[in-house]
């Protein structure tokens, strides 16, 4: 495996479920980070990892509950979520230093039914 | 708030160049100019950054104008698997990971 995978690429869930998105990177990265795309939205930033240390929560709800054992994997606990939580969620990694470009994976669709 | 303006939507023919521009007239002198792109269903990719020479690799080249408030990428010979949304992307220098802040970028459609 090379670049930056995802799973599941597709993802159905009710509101009362609980399940989770895994990102591994195996590019030797440091940085992590998650996005959510919404329909007919720009990518939002949700969530940084620096070094396996959040550095960033950009307002996110707490139903969204990101984890990272280490540099090379992240994962997205979702649990009560909402249906206007629909959206491509994405992960990305980077060198954790200023202007290093992010390499993204190729996302998980997640509809909450 | 995105920092910087494109137009919605672009055509252009298959193997003429593709020019797409970006307005970002608030621009500070930190502050990099970056493409992305993203073809449908997958995630954004890297496609180049530049300051204020411009620059060239194998997938495009940017040109920045000298007051740095407006910038052109150029694919060269667009190909139909060049369609595309483009994302031009101004760089924050806030915080240790400096950002990306996505606007809606450029759809581009080349066309047969």
């Amino acid at each position: 495996e090379t670049g930056v995978t995802q799973t599941p690429r597709h993802l159905v869930m009710g509101m009362t479920n609980k399940k989770s998105l895994k990102c591994e990177q195996h590019l030797g990265h440091n940085a992590m980070y998650w996005y959510k795309q919404s329909a007919k939205k720009p990518l939002e930033l949700m969530f940084v990892y620096n070094f396996k240390e959040q550095t960033e929560n950009n307002s996110v709800p707490s139903r969204f509950s990101p984890e990272c054992p280490n540099s090379s994997h992240l994962f997205l606990h979702l649990h009560t979520l909402q249906p206007e939580d629909s959206a491509l969620y994405l992960c990305a990694s980077s060198q954790p230093s200023l202007y290093n470009e992010q390499f993204f994976g190729p996302g998980t669709r997640l509809t909450v039914l | 708030d995105a920092k910087t303006t494109q137009p919605t939507s672009m055509d252009c023919a298959e193997g003429r160049a593709a020019n797409l521009p970006c307005n970002h007239s608030t621009i500070s002198g930190n502050e990099y100019v970056y493409w992305y792109r993203q073809i449908h269903s997958q995630g954004p990719q890297y496609i180049i950054h530049g300051l204020k020479n411009n620059e060239t690799n194998e997938m495009a080249s940017l040109i920045i104008t000298e007051d740095r408030k407006s910038s052109t990428l150029i694919l060269p010979h667009a190909t139909l698997r060049d369609t595309a949304v483009y994302y031009c992307i101004v760089r924050p220098s806030r915080g240790s990971q400096g950002n990306l802040i996505f606007g809606k970028g450029t759809k581009l459609s080349v066309k047969p």
